[in-house]
């Protein structure tokens, strides 16, 4: 039972590229997330789905897009990277239609946009 | 949507001391408060949680207490051990949580030998 699972673990990249970032869990959660860690700013809610099928936006969306491929696994991408994305990236999943169901986290993608 | 405001951002006690972290939010539909221990490099994990029909909630020597009235919560570390220091992260979940939890920005308590 791995939990939440990330990939890449590091990456650099040039402004203007584009990524993806991949997550995949295996506790057969409804809901997934991603966030982004930045230092003074705690964790901010970038896009979310609350169940296969759906995704909607958090509080920082903008540059950046998502798919729930599946149950398991919601991807992240940056289509053109810019250095305001320089950042520590977190998926997190949890049950749905618990109100109480804590968040687990996968062990985060450092990047760093040149 | 939900505000959680943390305090202070740093924190530094004697290893043998008690640690208080406060939080404040904002909607009053909030019902569930977990709290995250992240170490340097690692991800945040749960250390423990209330619900909103609990005023205290005990786990060895970690507490944390809920005034609804107020709308804030801390958490209360006592005996503290180097291996608390850390980042301290709270948050609050309001209705069924399907939109995530919203954190607060985080202490970083730092534990003197």
């Amino acid at each position: 039972n791995a939990g939440v699972t990330q990939t890449p673990k590091f990456q650099v990249l040039k402004t203007g590229q584009s990524m993806t970032l991949q997550c995949a869990q295996d506790m057969n959660h409804n809901s997934m997330y991603w966030y982004r860690q930045d230092p003074g700013m705690g964790l901010r809610l970038i896009y979310y789905s609350a169940s296969e099928g759906t995704t909607d936006k958090g509080e920082v969306p903008n540059g950046y897009n998502v798919s729930r491929l599946n149950k398991r696994e919601f991807s992240l991408r940056l289509e053109s990277a810019a250095p305001s994305q320089t950042s520590v990236y977190f998926c997190a999943s949890r049950r749905a239609g618990a109100y109480n169901s804590p968040l687990h986290f996968g062990n985060g993608t450092r990047l760093t946009v040149t | 949507g939900e505000n959680v405001e943390q305090h202070p951002s740093t924190l530094s006690v004697q290893e043998g001391d008690s640690a208080v972290i406060k939080c404040t939010y904002s909607d009053s539909a909030s019902n569930y408060f977990p709290w995250y221990k992240q170490e340097l490099g690692k991800r945040p994990q749960l250390i423990i949680d209330i619900r909103s029909n609990v005023g205290e909630k005990k786990d060895q020597r970690i507490a944390v207490t809920l005034n609804k009235t107020a709308k804030h919560f801390s958490l209360h570390i006592t005996e503290t051990q180097p291996e608390d220091s850390a980042v301290y992260f709270c948050a609050a979940v309001s209705g069924g949580g399907a939109d995530g939890l919203t954190f607060g920005k985080g202490t970083h308590l730092i534990i003197q030998p």
